[in-house]
């Protein structure tokens, strides 16, 4: 079937490096994608997304790259900081047999994001 | 303002019993939808509504499962005779419409004994 996953399930860095999470997905009738970050005993929480008529979108400090021809999805933190430390979650919307999506999200299983001050 | 809220924050139930979820969209917000996050997992999809009307309920895992919103707010996931394997956190998101942002309440986290 189809689905989202993460190349890396864990990831240690030092503040002040950059870090890059990375995803695949399969759907190639996704046409949305999210990234979420989930801070333990909280509910995920959107950090950037992108429509599949782009390939790279910028938000503060973080940064999602699109490559639709190897359908990968990766998201880069410059300057990482010690609140950021969550696990991360990308999820795609998958369009349905009629060509629409409504929001159904897959998500990816996550990668432990842990910074060392 | 007021995000998505939900309740309980936790329950613990005996195997067999009912139990029912609540979740406060954010005012305004058309589309509601339930995940399921098993410990250590991404989330699954259960049950969207746009409205009070439910066009997919594929991610319900059996028939003990259902779900209603009335009002265009307020939702409640029942889950009957609760199984162990029922223990999860429970997550609701809403958004403005379907295929805009979607934002997610802390969860309800539910433990079967």
């Amino acid at each position: 079937g189809e689905s989202v996953g993460l190349h890396l399930p864990t990831l240690s860095v030092q503040e002040g490096d950059n870090s890059i999470i990375n995803c695949a997905y399969s759907n190639s009738a996704s046409d949305y994608f999210i990234w979420y970050k989930q801070e333990s005993g909280k509910g995920p929480q959107f950090i950037i997304d992108i429509r599949s008529n782009m390939d790279k979108r910028q938000g503060q400090r973080v940064t999602v790259l699109l490559n639709k021809t190897v359908k990968h999805l990766s998201l880069q933190i410059a300057a990482t900081q010690p609140g950021d430390s969550a696990v991360y979650f990308c999820a795609e919307n998958p369009a349905n047999a009629g060509g629409t999506s409504y929001g159904k999200l897959t998500f990816g299983q996550g990668t432990i994001l842990t910074v060392h001050p | 303002g007021a995000g998505v809220s939900q309740s309980p924050s936790n329950k613990v139930t005996e195997k067999g019993k009912d139990v029912e979820l609540r979740c406060d969209p954010i005012s305004g917000h058309t589309a509601l939808y339930w995940y399921r996050q098993s410990l250590g997992q991404g989330l699954e999809f259960l049950i969207y509504f746009q409205g009070n009307s439910a066009p997919d309920k594929s991610g319900l895992p059996s028939d003990r499962f259902s779900a209603e919103r009335t009002g265009g707010s307020v939702s409640t996931l029942t889950i009957q005779r609760t199984q162990q394997e029922d223990s999860a956190v429970y997550l609701c998101a809403s958004s403005l419409s379907e295929n805009y942002e979607q934002y997610f309440g802390p969860g309800t986290r539910l433990t079967v004994t």
